[in-house]
């Protein structure tokens, strides 16, 4: 089946530095890719889906300006993490879609900030 | 061998019916989550349980951790609730099973 993986797995950064992470479809091109954040004990959150060569679309009460997503290939998908803040810590997946609404998950980017 | 199983991969059902997705899981989990996705739309979270049963609205979710087994049950099922639904566990990382295709006939 197709492959989406995320890097880095985890992440341990200083309050104020911003934080990459990125989404990759490996084995297939990702038309769609999706962000999704779990804060401890809660579930999944759609933040935002981004489509190849255009903006991303960010549900609401996510800060476009806080969470920076790049589409810029069809097999790549970053998550910028701004000025990031102790609140911040969370668990951050990616999935991706191809030709069918099936969506690939990322196995997760742990991310903590101190 | 996925870490998570879910079945059937699809489904249909006319409307009215009672419907029931079956997930099964081979590590430990700290929680089990079932999300639902529209065709081209991202995911939307229905439950997250640890234990016991949870009841929202027309949908019903149950988790068995002795048998590593959870249940997601539509009452009434309506054509709306056509879309697909996904078992995630989250342990040291979030496994996803692949999902369940339903479909519901006026």
């Amino acid at each position: 089946g197709a492959v989406v993986s995320q890097h880095p797995s985890w992440v341990i950064c200083k309050s104020g530095t911003s934080v990459k992470i990125e989404c990759r479809s490996l084995d297939f091109q990702a038309t769609t890719m999706f962000w999704y954040r779990q804060f401890p004990k809660q579930s999944l959150m759609l933040m935002a889906t981004s489509n190849e060569g255009s903006k991303a679309t960010y549900e609401q009460g996510v800060e476009k300006d806080k969470f920076l997503i790049n589409h810029a290939s069809l097999t790549l998908s970053t998550l910028t993490v701004t000025s990031a803040h102790p609140e911040d810590s969370s668990f951050y997946i990616c999935s991706a879609s191809g030709n069918t609404d099936t969506q690939y998950f990322g196995p997760g980017t742990r991310l903590t900030v101190l | 061998k996925n870490e998570v199983e879910q079945s059937p991969q699809n489904l249909t059902a006319q409307e009215g019916e009672f419907i029931t997705i079956n997930c099964s899981y081979s590590v430990g989990i700290s929680a089990l989550h079932w999300l639902q996705q529209h065709p081209g739309g991202g995911i939307v979270s229905l439950f997250m349980l640890s234990s016991g049963k949870k009841k929202h609205g027309r949908l019903i979710a149950t988790i068995n951790i002795q048998e590593k087994h959870s249940s997601l049950h539509i009452t009434a099922s309506h054509p709306r609730d056509s879309a697909v639904y996904i078992c995630a566990v989250t342990g040291n990382q979030f496994y996803f099973g692949t999902g369940t295709s339903l479909t519901v006939i006026p």
